[in-house]
């Protein structure tokens, strides 16, 4: 089993759709999530990053962590063509001497105009 | 802030020669940075962590002899594919973990190094 399960999609929604991207873990030492957008040919770019349960808005986005279900998602509203991209969920076990980050494969949106 | 460069973006290189990858902070200084593979329509496979000062600590089964990381101030780490091979050609990206400040748990990414060995 994998440390980190994602969706790899493709996700193909229309412009102004609700987008829910998720990813479940099996380590419970893993504390800090983040969630990365990356466009074709192009590094990742950081989009949220939390370490407790609950939800953190940000604009359209809003993270969500379930540490009890180990369970975190990626909200989009209002979702624009512009957000196609694939987006990877990572996460690393705070403290650690060199907090690896360990990603999820990856998912692909498509949003349609 | 939190930029990260890569350069050069692109390199087309012939099979046995050496190519060398940089990866900058360019707003921030960085202790450790990171260096991953990414290979099409996967997810990003960490090579090595780099720590400023010391020898780069590799993960199983790549060769520290063919991917020479030097990391030798908090704001500068290098990549050198040694003897590449057309096995070698990849998207290489670096990140890197800033040393202060409210975000040291994450790392920024560079945009990549597109190599291509003929």
């Amino acid at each position: 089993q994998k440390e980190v399960e994602q969706d790899p999609g493709p996700l193909s929604v229309p412009e102004g759709a609700i987008v829910s991207l998720n990813c479940t873990y099996s380590n419970s030492a893993f504390q800090y999530f983040m969630w990365y957008r990356q466009y074709s040919r192009k590094g990742p770019e950081l989009l949220m990053y939390t370490y407790s349960s609950g939800n953190k808005e940000d604009g359209r986005f809003t993270a969500q962590v379930d540490k009890s279900s180990k369970y975190i998602s990626l909200f989009i509203r209002d979702s624009q063509p512009s957000d196609s991209a694939t987006y990877l969920c990572a996460m690393s076990v705070y403290g650690g001497a060199t907090n690896k980050l360990i990603f999820g494969t990856g998912t692909l949106l498509a949003v349609q105009p | 802030g939190a930029v990260v460069s890569q350069h050069p973006s692109r390199v087309i290189c012939k099979s046995g020669t050496s190519v060398k990858i940089e990866c900058r902070s360019l707003d921030f200084q960085a202790t450790t940075m990171f260096w991953y593979r990414q290979f099409p329509k996967q997810s990003l496979m960490l090579m090595a962590t780099s720590n400023e000062g010391s020898k780069a600590t590799y993960e199983q089964g790549v060769e520290k002899d063919k991917f020479l990381i030097n990391h030798a101030s908090l704001t500068l780490s290098t990549l050198t594919v040694t003897s590449a091979h057309p096995e070698d050609s990849s998207f290489y990206i670096c990140s890197a973990r800033p040393i202060a400040g409210p975000s040291t748990d994450t790392q920024y990414f560079g945009p990549g190094t597109r190599l291509t060995v003929l």
